[in-house]
């Protein structure tokens, strides 16, 4: 089945630009979604589709993605974007929905 | 506002059944499909199982196959999940997410989750 992988962490300062990727084999000819999850949340969608985001979602979150990485990048980081991110994408070989294995985001 | 309450969680022993519900609520639910994650105690996310709006469209992870079933109600705007032959790796907080029109589409609300054990 496809395989999704993540850095367990990123570590940023407040101010500066967090970038969280997600390797997969050929990803750039998938969709990839990324969510936020937080302590004892619920995730959250803030990026579709590589790129696009939510109604809601400060545009300090974009995505990209080409060739076999796909990147989260949140600009401006704050204190309250300290969570954990997933990205995700839907695998046709297998007909199912992938997770990558999540990035904890520390904000320094 | 939309809203998905899950429901039906608990402590149950190895080899015995639960079934989870959602109810749904803050849009038109027989529109969209549905679907269920789980995430272990400490663990990353893992998609369970979901369905499109008619039913018609059904999947799971190989690790739930043949012992999980989904189905949906949209007459009661509510999302089960039949879990048969639980197993130690099953505990998990189980979320009810809800996908878009079209399919294949992310999961753009989720619920609170309802906490499954199952232990002896």
């Amino acid at each position: 089945s496809y395989v999704l992988t993540q850095p367990p962490s990123v570590s940023v300062a407040p101010g500066q630009t967090a970038r969280i990727t997600c390797g997969g084999n050929n990803i750039g000819s998938k969709s990839v979604h990324w969510y936020q999850q937080k302590p004892g949340q619920a995730p959250v969608l803030v990026v579709y589709d590589d790129s696009d985001r939510p109604s809601g979602i400060p545009e300090r979150f974009s995505g990209s993605n080409s060739g076999n990485t796909a990147t989260l990048t949140i600009s401006r980081v704050e204190a309250g974007d300290e969570a954990d991110y997933y990205c995700q994408v839907w695998d046709s070989s297998s007909d199912s929905w992938v997770f990558g294995g999540g990035t904890k985001l520390t904000v320094l | 506002e939309v809203q998905l309450v899950e429901s039906g969680g608990g402590l149950v022993q190895p080899g015995r059944s639960l079934r989870l519900s959602c109810a749904a609520s803050g849009f038109t639910f027989d529109d969209y499909a549905m679907h269920w994650v789980r995430q272990a105690p400490g663990k990353g996310l893992e998609w369970v199982s979901g369905i499109s709006w008619n039913s018609g469209s059904i999947g799971y992870a190989d690790s739930v196959k043949g012992r999980f079933t989904i189905s949906r109600d949209n007459a009661k705007n509510s999302l089960y999940l039949q879990m048969n032959s639980l197993r130690a790796e099953d505990t998990a907080l189980y979320y009810c997410a809800k996908s878009g029109i079209a399919a294949r589409r992310p999961f753009d609300y989720w619920g609170q989750g309802t906490l499954v054990t199952v232990s002896s």
